[in-house]
């Protein structure tokens, strides 16, 4: 079946733009999460949601940024005013279950979107 | 001090040799772990998950568990080429006893398998 996705896979945005970044996760999969990766770093952690419901957000780093999950199924994340410590990849994953059980499968991720502010 | 963290790389070793990858955690609570692999200019894709002390096989991987020391390790056994990437540490959120997917990443370990 398809997997995640997201778009745009790469945006170029000059300082002060505000961006919108989509997440389309596996049908079905009821927990999806932001990421966002630094080269050479692991995933950190941005927010995330069940269902409908964003349940954490503790990792985004500042006010400008946002996301929202309307219907439970596709969720975009906001930056406002990008700035330049804002370029990264941001990765999208989904979960099928809200708890994480011995012998189930957690997360797949998406290809991610580059973002590179000028 | 970081919430989880990887044994400095990158590492290399040689064709059908044991690559041994280790990571340490600092929530004593944390009772979801997993490795992902990532290639490069790719996403991460898990490998390994693992949540009882001890050791857990998949074909040429091992997981090892020990949450007494907070340390968690992958033995990747008849090292190939195609192993060559990057590997991820993840430890899951846990609180009031259970685990949500919510994940805390090390930094990585790059893992170079030569011919």
């Amino acid at each position: 079946g398809a997997g995640v996705s997201q778009s745009p896979r790469y945006k170029v945005t000059k300082r002060g733009q505000d961006v919108a970044l989509r997440c389309d996760p596996i049908s079905g999969h009821v927990s999806l999460y932001w990421y966002r990766q630094a080269l050479g770093q692991g995933p950190e952690f941005l927010t995330y949601f069940n269902y409908e419901a964003q349940q954490d957000k503790s990792g985004l780093p500042n006010d400008r940024f946002s996301a929202e999950r309307p219907e439970g199924s596709i969720s975009t994340l906001t930056i406002q005013r990008t700035e330049q410590r804002d370029s990264a990849m941001y990765r999208c994953a989904s979960s099928p279950f809200v708890i994480v059980l011995a012998g189930t499968d957690t997360q797949y991720f998406g290809p991610g979107t580059r973002l590179t502010v000028l | 001090q970081k919430e989880v963290e990887q044994n400095s790389g990158p590492l290399s070793v040689p064709e059908g040799a044991i690559a041994s990858l280790n990571c340490t955690y600092s929530d004593r609570g944390s009772q979801s772990f997993f490795w992902y692999r990532q290639y490069s200019g790719k996403s991460p894709e898990l490998i390994m998950s693992i949540y009882s002390n001890g050791d857990k096989e998949d074909g040429r991987f091992t997981a090892q568990l020990n949450k007494a020391s907070q340390y968690v390790s992958l033995l990747i056994r008849d090292s190939q080429p195609s192993d060559s990437a990057t590997y991820l540490c993840a430890v899951g959120t846990t609180a009031g006893g259970t685990s949500y997917g919510k994940l805390t990443f090390g930094q990585g370990t790059i893992l170079t398998v030569h011919p």
